[in-house]
């Protein structure tokens, strides 16, 4: 069975403050690891797709990386803007469903 | 990137009464749909697979007469909350595969609260 940690569950940062999210998991075959924003009461925003280890992608202020076992997210000079939840999901070969994370809630003080 | 609506956004109704939520694929054709159940400061779990043109899968612990999915077409997914009750209230989300892109797109979530 694919399981999906994430940690923090919960972040508080100064904005400015540079720091990691991390997602752990353990899949049958992994066909592909994403991150996604999610604002209150909205759908999931894609950020990043990683498909294989030592992959990494970046976007802004986010670089996303991934190893066999974990994958982080890492937020430079954040701002207040970021804040959000940000779900981690692996869609393994086994089929076509995204087992997610917990989640992590980053909030991003001025 | 592929685009997914929903319809409604949001919807209020009495306890015993069933609604329908939509949710379409508006540039892509998606042979798979999914649908999630988002509570409150919670993830996204799975309900249930959609495959076009067959009987939708469900997960474990949730009741394929009460969440009747219906995918008749290549763009739409239906998901019918039959006889709603208060704890059915929750944020309703749907996705859908697109093979070309090789990732889900989500829509942007219905928010049921049932009175």
């Amino acid at each position: 069975e694919d399981q999906v940690t994430q940690s923090p569950e919960a972040l508080r940062l100064q904005e400015g403050e540079s720091s990691s999210l991390n997602c752990s998991y353990t899949v049958s075959g992994l066909r592909g690891l994403f991150w996604y924003r999610q604002d209150p009461g909205k759908g999931p925003e894609f950020l990043f797709t990683l498909y294989s280890a030592g992959e990494e992608k970046e976007k802004e202020r986010l670089k996303a990386t991934l190893t066999k076992k974990e994958s982080f997210l890492h937020i430079t000079a954040p701002k207040p803007e970021d804040s959000a939840t940000y779900l981690c999901a692996v869609w393994s070969n086994a089929g076509n469903m995204l087992t997610f994370g917990g989640g992590t809630r980053l909030m991003v003080k001025p | 990137g592929a685009v997914v609506s929903q319809h409604p956004s949001r919807v209020i109704c009495k306890s015993g009464t069933s609604v329908k939520i939509e949710c379409r694929s508006l540039d892509f054709q998606a042979t798979t749909m999914f649908w999630y159940r988002q509570f409150p400061k919670q993830s996204l779990m799975l309900m249930a697979t959609s495959n076009e043109g067959s009987k939708a899968t469900y997960e474990q612990g949730v009741e394929k007469d009460k969440f009747l999915i219906n995918h008749a077409s290549l763009t739409l997914s239906t998901l019918t909350v039959t006889s709603a009750h208060p704890e059915d209230s929750s944020f309703y989300i749907c996705s859908a595969l697109a093979y070309s892109y090789n990732e889900q797109f989500f829509g942007p979530g219905t928010r049921l609260t049932v009175l």
